[in-house]
């Protein structure tokens, strides 16, 4: 069964650095087919795709947030890491990974349950 | 960035009814486009990728078609539990986009 579990702070205050963990089981991040993709979605609206990262390394980022993103993976842990720096109260949001599926148009399958994270001093 | 609109923004239909949301790509982007479907509270999940695969274990009352820049999705006969927010996302570009979504409603 694949599984994705979003894991980070509930709160963090404006400036600071957020750190969100995906954990994933079921599949590795090293299968060529798969991938691994950070979305957010703010309070009654819609989902913005933030960033995804692939087996062999390859990153994209959105282009609006891409001088605020870091994404990376560590294979052996079945982590990938999203990291977002200087944080403003407009980044609350619920965060979802997605695992990404190459040879489906790249489609998002399994989507983990999605981290609140609220931005306030 | 590819811009993804949705039409309408919200919907109003009642059990039974046939329902079609479209998705319109401001370039072309083959048949990279998939649908997502989005309860409250919930994590959205998949029901066609690649404009017209019906993703596994989602009802055959759920299709999708189109190529290029324009795209729909097709619910045959509501059900009680389709009332929800639907999403297009391009995967053409590395750079993904998503619609702004679709509020499907109860009449």
């Amino acid at each position: 069964q694949v599984t994705l579990k979003e894991s980070g702070p509930v709160l963090v205050k404006p400036t600071e650095t957020l750190t969100l963990t995906c954990t994933v089981s079921g599949f590795s991040l090293s299968n060529a087919r798969m991938g691994v993709s950070w979305i957010r979605q703010p309070p009654g609206k819609a989902l913005e795709w933030l960033a995804h990262i692939f087996s062999n390394d390859e990153k994209s980022y959105s282009t609006s947030l891409k001088s605020r993103l870091t994404i990376s993976k560590d294979t052996s842990k079945s982590q990938v890491v999203l990291t977002m720096t200087n944080m403003d109260p407009v980044d609350t949001a619920t965060y979802y990974c997605a695992r990404i599926k190459v040879v489906a148009a790249f489609s998002m399958d399994v989507w983990g349950q999605g981290t609140t994270v609220t931005v306030s001093s | 960035d590819i811009q993804m609109t949705q039409s309408p923004s919200s919907l109003s239909a009642s059990v039974g009814d046939r329902v079609t949301i479209t998705c319109r790509a401001s370039q072309s982007i083959s048949s990279y486009l998939n649908w997502y479907q989005q309860k409250p509270g919930k994590a959205p999940k998949l029901l066609i990728y690649a404009a017209s695969s019906l993703q596994s274990g989602v009802p055959s009352r759920f299709s999708g078609s189109g190529s290029g820049t324009d795209f729909t999705l097709t619910i045959s006969s509501l059900q009680p539990e389709d009332f929800a927010t639907y999403y297009c996302q391009q995967s053409y570009s590395t750079l993904v986009t998503f619609g702004q979504g679709t509020k499907l409603e109860i009449k």
